[in-house]
């Protein structure tokens, strides 16, 4: 069975300053990899979305990573924001359709 | 561009009663999928059903049950619900891969509080 574990569990930053959140899975038998933004008490927003195929996709200030035969996955975060503050969370995706999320990294971006 | 949509979105229940939570597909998505989160908690997977079957069982309790519909709307149908219930309870949608993405969408979800 697929076990995901994100590091940190918490991370809290100045503003302005980059970061690094990390994802790792056991089985590298994927079809893709998923990054979720998750505000208290809302739904998960999907923020990046890579193939099995591709090593990273960008969005804005985001950028996501894949190394598939090593089972781990980077979000970068770029000159954070207070508004970037959430719980971010990946999922993977094996062939089917199960989903495997992490236990999540709460960020908090201090203004 | 349309979204899962969830309903009710806030459910207040006593102990041992029912409650029914609704979800709609993205239109066009075959797959639904039913997570529990509790507070502090990752979502934890309940059931899903693909082109209305169910195709994967989670930690679903025994005193819950869902079902797709032929128009590919879901409900989760809880019984005798107790303390521990009380929960956010999210549906999302995806197709099945193979040509698409496959990426998942979230509803808003449903807050359920059990007294």
């Amino acid at each position: 069975k697929q076990e995901v574990t994100q590091i940190p569990a918490a991370l809290s930053v100045p503003e302005g300053e980059n970061l690094v959140l990390n994802c790792s899975f056991t089985d590298s038998a994927i079809y893709n990899l998923q990054w979720f933004r998750q505000d208290p008490g809302k739904g998960l927003t999907s923020l990046l979305l890579i193939q099995s195929s591709q090593r990273e996709q960008t969005s804005g200030r985001l950028n996501a990573s894949l190394d598939k035969s090593s089972g781990r996955s980077t979000l970068y975060i770029a000159a954070s924001q207070p508004g970037d503050s959430a719980t971010y969370l990946c999922a993977v995706r094996p062939p089917g359709n199960q989903f495997y999320f992490g236990t999540g990294t709460s960020l908090t971006v201090i203004p | 561009a349309a979204g899962v949509i969830q309903s009710p979105r806030h459910l207040i229940k006593e102990k041992r009663e029912t409650a029914t939570l609704k979800c709609y597909p993205i239109p066009r998505h075959d797959t639904v999928y039913w997570y529990q989160q509790g507070p502090g908690q990752d979502p934890q997977f309940l059931i899903s059903f693909y082109e209305k079957m169910q195709s994967d069982k989670g930690s679903i309790p025994d005193r819950f049950s869902a079902q797709q519909f032929s128009d590919y709307h879901s409900e989760l149908n809880m019984s005798s619900l107790e303390l521990g219930d009380s929960a956010l309870y999210f549906c999302a949608s995806s197709v099945w891969p193979g040509g698409y993405t496959g990426e998942l969408f979230f509803g808003e979800g449903s807050r359920l509080t059990v007294l």
